[in-house]
């Protein structure tokens, strides 16, 4: 069964802080793993993709499959990173997308 | 302009009446999905659909049902047998393949008093 964990429903923290939101999952094949963030009044949209390796507003996310995480960090978070943010697992050759219960990421000057 | 879209974005029904909410996507894509957003419990998977007049069921599918006639279109009907309908619904579609895109609409929130 395909399940995503995000333990912490809120997290909050200065601004230039370092920034860690977790994401466990639970597949027993091959996951593809995305991260997504919604804006306060503005669509759920996509943010990184593990299988992209890519930096997109200074986030990374690395796959641990050893672990079965995908954690979302940022070394030095900005206001305007102030979002909620859910991870979200694709089984290998499915079209079944689910998502974890969201991370409240609140960031002050 | 290309994109999903849901409506109403406000739905109110009385208790007992089935309601059907509109998706509709011009992407051309293939999967559509149905969640249900409730605070602190993230997107629950409702159904979802990777081709025309196929669909499977999410993790909470029952009270609901859906269509998938056309391409661009998937409603999702809210029956009365849906124990706790109030809920912000969304909407997603997504190109068939590995690692793709899923695209939101905008949501709509159904109040049943």
């Amino acid at each position: 069964a395909q399940r995503v964990t995000q333990p912490e429903k809120l997290l909050s923290v200065f601004k230039g802080a370092p920034v860690e939101l977790k994401c466990n999952y639970s597949y027993s094949g091959s996951p593809e793993l995305f991260w997504y963030v919604q804006y306060s009044r503005q669509r759920l949209q996509l943010l990184l993709r593990h299988i992209s390796r890519e930096s997109i507003k200074g986030f990374t996310a690395d796959l641990n499959k050893g672990e079965t995480s995908f954690h979302l960090k940022k070394p030095f978070a900005q206001e305007e990173d102030s979002a909620m943010y859910y991870c979200a697992l694709r089984g290998y050759n499915t079209d079944k997308l689910i998502f974890g219960t969201g991370t409240r990421l609140q960031v002050f000057p | 302009d290309g994109g999903i879209t849901q409506s109403p974005k406000y739905l109110f029904r009385k208790e007992g009446q089935n309601v059907t909410l509109s998706c509709e996507q011009n992407l051309n894509h293939d999967a559509m999905y149905w969640y249900r957003q409730d605070p602190g419990q993230g997107l629950r998977l409702i159904y979802y659909s990777q081709i025309v007049n196929d669909f499977q069921k999410g993790d909470i599918a029952e009270g609901y049902s859906v269509s998938r006639e056309k391409k661009e279109s998937f409603p999702l009907t809210v029956t009365s047998a849906q124990k706790n309908p109030t809920a912000f619904y969304l909407c997603a579609s997504s190109i068939d393949g590995t690692n793709t895109e899923a695209f939101f609409g905008q949501g709509t929130r159904l109040t049943v008093v």
